[in-house]
């Protein structure tokens, strides 16, 4: 069974780091792109960063691009998103996802969720 | 960037009625590579339509998802009750890959 579980968020203020995981189990990591989506507190799904499996390709969202990178261990099945310069507009519920790409469907669409760990900047 | 705009904002409908759901995007979607998903309060989104009209595994065929260019649409043949939720469409075929902002169907 394909299980993504987030952890690392919490309380942190407006100019401080956070360091959010991923952890993979369930399929082979080693041959799946990666994501991560967040959600603002009662608004919409915003896709912030993607690694492919080798992490040769990286993106990033403009509203992080710069304050924010992405990182993975295939050999610990785990993905990283490291989040700096926090601002209150990153306060959100942080989902890693799976590219379908792994499933036979399409790159660039997300075929399996983690329940998501949620990160709050506020003073 | 495109912007996907979704409509209605909501849709209150009774279990068994049918269910439209629309996705506009600011330009057209390449190769149709746009995708579907639902998300239940406190829930992951789940994927429910990828390459705009393929069901992914395990998903009831009274989803349907068809469209081209900048107008794509999500049908529900009959809502079921675990059917009411919100959902989201969101374009891949071109960097940044972005979501609409999200339809509502709820209980009538």
């Amino acid at each position: 069974e394909v299980q993504l579980v987030e952890s690392g968020g919490g309380l942190v203020q407006p100019g401080g780091s956070l360091r959010l995981s991923c952890a993979a189990s369930g399929f082979t990591f080693s041959s799946s792109s990666m994501n991560w989506v967040r959600q603002a507190p009662g608004k919409g799904l915003e896709w912030v960063s993607y690694i492919s499996s080798s992490s040769v390709t990286i993106y990033f969202a403009d509203s992080v691009k710069g304050r924010f990178t992405i990182s993975r261990d295939n050999a610990k099945n785990s993905l990283w998103l490291h989040m700096k310069s926090l601002r209150d507009e990153d306060t959100a519920v942080y989902f890693c996802a799976r590219d379908g790409g792994y499933s036979g469907y399409d790159y660039g669409s997300f075929d399996y969720w983690g329940p998501g760990t949620p990160v709050t900047v506020s003073s | 960037e495109i912007v996907l705009t979704q409509s209605p904002g909501t849709l209150s409908l009774s279990p068994g009625e049918g269910a439209t759901l629309s996705c506009r995007a600011s330009q057209s979607v390449s190769s149709r590579r746009l995708a579907w998903y639902q998300q239940k309060p406190g829930q992951a989104p789940r994927l429910l339509i990828y390459a705009a009209s393929s069901r992914a595994t395990g998903i009831p065929d009274r989803f349907s998802g068809s469209g081209s260019g900048t107008d794509f649409t999500l049908t529900i043949s009959r809502l079921e009750p675990e059917d009411f939720a919100v959902y989201y469409c969101q374009q891949y075929g071109s960097s940044p890959w972005t979501f609409g902002q999200g339809t509502k169907v709820d209980i009538k």
